[in-house]
């Protein structure tokens, strides 16, 4: 069983969906990233939380250190948000433990 | 100010072959990490650099792959003789100096061993 582990692996939905993607792990992390690439492959950091909620826009994330769950929304989605949608976690010697990733589509 | 950069964006190489990968860390940023997505897998650590010196490679595969960071600066990821188990994408990623500081992520260069 990996250490993060996603849910769905695959999500498409149409155009104006609310989105929520589900990050649970299993070890003590110090933070929590959320992260996004798009097809062509760079990574770009959405998120780095390690307590509460943060919002950006139309992305929306949330953790609970007790649960060790962690959640993504996207409001409103639109095509342009098609990516893959990874969560990673840092571990207590701060080294990045990455889960599989959601491969989310948003068909117009 | 400039993003993380690595280079070059793809290589094809045969077996047996020798292929530098380059990454230009975000000025300032003590903190440089190699990963690598290999084919249907997760993203793993492969080290990390805290200026010129190795904190961290536990994840490095074997011996084939030679990181270096001289002076601090940009850092190389050379593998020698290629595999083609090798193949797939390597990322970077450069911090601020701390250890919990938040990560900056290259496009990341394409390989494949053919």
């Amino acid at each position: 069983k990996n250490e993060v582990e996603q849910s769905p692996q695959n999500l498409t939905a149409q155009e104006g969906e609310f989105i929520t993607i589900n990050c649970s792990y299993s070890v003590g992390i110090s933070a929590l990233h959320w992260l996004q690439q798009h097809p062509g492959g760079g990574i770009v950091s959405l998120f780095m939380l390690s307590s509460g909620k943060k919002k950006h826009g139309r992305l929306i994330a949330t953790i609970n250190i007790q649960e060790k769950h962690s959640s993504l929304h996207i409001t409103a989605s639109h095509p342009r948000d098609s990516a893959v949608y990874i969560c990673a976690v840092k571990d207590s010697n701060y080294q990045l433990i990455w889960g599989a990733g959601t491969k989310l589509i948003i068909k117009p | 100010e400039a993003g993380v950069t690595q280079f070059p964006s793809h290589s094809v190489i045969e077996k047996g072959q020798t292929v530098t990968l380059r990454c230009d860390p975000i000025s300032g940023h003590d903190n440089l990490y190699w990963y690598r997505r290999v084919m249907g897998k997760e993203i793993k650590f492969l080290l990390h650099f805290v200026k010129e010196s190795k904190q961290d490679e536990s994840g490095m595969p074997n011996n084939r792959f030679l990181a270096e960071r001289t002076g601090g600066t940009y850092s190389t990821l050379k593998v020698q003789p290629a595999e083609l188990e090798d193949s797939g994408v390597y990322f970077c990623a450069s911090s601020r100096p701390g250890m919990n500081t938040e990560a900056f992520f290259g496009q990341g260069t394409r390989l494949t061993v053919v």
